[in-house]
């Protein structure tokens, strides 16, 4: 069993239009990261969110980390196909190892 | 800056066979990870090195896995024998110092081992 729950597993959308994705979980995380992971390579960290509440923004990209550090969420505004792969939150539970999801497939359509 | 090395990036074997990994992390980066990401899956820590020493093989499967990182740079995985369940993408990462699980791990594109 995975210690973070993504959802949805699958989005597919249009270019141009908006999307959220979610990392959930029982435990509470000391910080959280999100990575995008693109076919036939390695994960690429985006963000690491680490207080509880905390917004980031990161161009069209906006992450949010829970009041309760248990739950994340990213949003995409105007997704754009270069947006498309694996998008993947990993949480620290207060050391130093990482719990990854098991990933949200974003697809964006030209 | 180099990135992260993994070489063979595609391995087919047979169950019972054994196979090799090997990773370059970046330089004068001290900790070295190796996942194992199955299809479908998130990537899954199997051991994290410290410069040459290991910090965590809590979930690598010791009757079957081994690695070793000689001098504190690059590693070697091996698998003997190999199941199918190992059929996966064998992902090395590497970071400047023992993660506080803020800082960011470089992650290596992958070895994709297929068992038949």
């Amino acid at each position: 069993t995975q210690l973070l729950e993504q959802s949805p597993q699958f989005l597919s959308i249009q270019e141009g239009e908006n999307l959220t994705v979610y990392c959930n979980s029982s435990s509470v995380f000391s910080s959280l990261q999100w990575y995008r992971q693109e076919p036939g390579e390695g994960p690429v960290l985006l963000v690491t969110v680490v207080t509880g509440g905390e917004v980031k923004k990161l161009k069209r990209l906006t992450f949010q980390f829970g009041d309760a550090r248990k739950d994340s969420s990213l949003h995409i505004t105007a997704a754009q196909p270069g947006d498309t792969g694996l998008y993947l939150c990993a949480g620290a539970l207060g050391g130093y190892k990482l719990s990854f999801g098991a990933g949200t497939t974003v697809t964006v359509r030209a | 800056e180099a990135g992260v090395a993994q070489s063979p990036r595609y391995k087919i074997i047979e169950k019972r066979q054994s196979v090799a990994f090997w990773c370059n992390p970046i330089s004068g980066h001290a900790t070295l990870y190796w996942y194992q990401q199955i299809l479908g899956q998130g990537p899954k820590l199997l051991i994290q090195f410290q410069n040459n020493g290991v910090v965590d093989d809590s979930q690598l499967p010791k009757d079957r896995f081994s690695a070793e990182r000689l001098k504190g740079v690059d590693s070697t995985l091996k698998i003997q024998p190999a199941k199918l369940e190992d059929s996966a993408v064998y992902l090395c990462a590497s970071s400047p110092r023992l993660t506080s699980g803020m800082d960011e791990q470089f992650f290596g594109p992958g070895t994709r081992l297929t068992v038949l």
